[in-house]
């Protein structure tokens, strides 16, 4: 039982390039989210979908959009990255009223 | 808006001492809680949750921690720590909304020394 899957694992950008996390879980959960993680910040939520077909932001979802491509696949793409998108990157899922299962993160680096 | 805070970002305790990490929320409604724990360059993973049964809940690898609502904490503790538990710790909320989204806490990173 894979979990949550994220790809690529690591990535380096230029400033302005674009890129797609692809995230995809076969727990077959209804809510997926995308969440980033910088030190001292805990995880901020960017986008979240409660179920397929919706999506809705969260915290911080400027510099970013979702699609939710079906109820496995949830993917996170920045159109025109930024220094300050450097991060590490988190998708996870889950059912309703319990816990969220996470994929191991995609590190970022924009330069 | 719904918050989580946990005092200490860092602490430090000898092998073989007490863990106390504390947890406190702010909700009128007592949500769900958890404690994740994140070891270096890896996803997080749940420790223990709270879904309004036993107010005493235990985890994995010997922590657990007490729900207390008139307080609004959430404090996770291990009896006796090991090189191991060296790692960070963060205590998260679910909301009784419609995305039902987590809310996380900054996060406390543990040390533990021989």
């Amino acid at each position: 039982n894979a979990g949550v899957t994220q790809t690529p694992k690591f990535q380096v950008l230029k400033t302005g390039q674009s890129m797609t996390l692809q995230c995809a879980q076969d727990m077959n959960h209804n809510s997926m989210y995308w969440y980033r993680q910088d030190p001292g910040m805990g995880l901020r939520l960017i986008y979240y979908s409660a179920s397929e077909g919706t999506t809705d932001k969260g915290e911080v979802p400027n510099g970013y959009n979702v699609s939710r491509l079906n109820k496995r696949e949830f993917s996170l793409r920045l159109e025109s990255a930024a220094p300050s998108q450097t991060s590490v990157y988190f998708c996870a899922s889950s059912r309703m009223n319990t816990e969220a299962f996470f994929g191991q993160g995609t590190r970022l680096t924009v330069v | 808006a719904q918050s989580v805070t946990q005092l200490g970002s860092h602490v430090s305790v000898s092998e073989g001492a007490l863990v106390l990490l504390r947890c406190n929320y702010s909700s009128s409604v007592p949500p769900y809680l958890f404690w994740y724990v994140q070891y270096p360059n890896q996803g997080l993973q749940l420790l223990l949750k709270y879904t309004s049964a036993a107010t005493l809940v235990k985890g994995i690898n010997g922590f657990e921690a007490e729900f207390k609502k008139s307080e609004t904490s959430f404090h996770l503790t291990k009896p006796s720590a090991h090189m191991s538990d060296a790692a960070e710790y963060f205590c998260a909320v679910r909301l009784h909304n419609y995305g039902q989204n987590f809310v996380f806490g900054p996060g406390t990173r543990l040390s533990v020394l021989p």
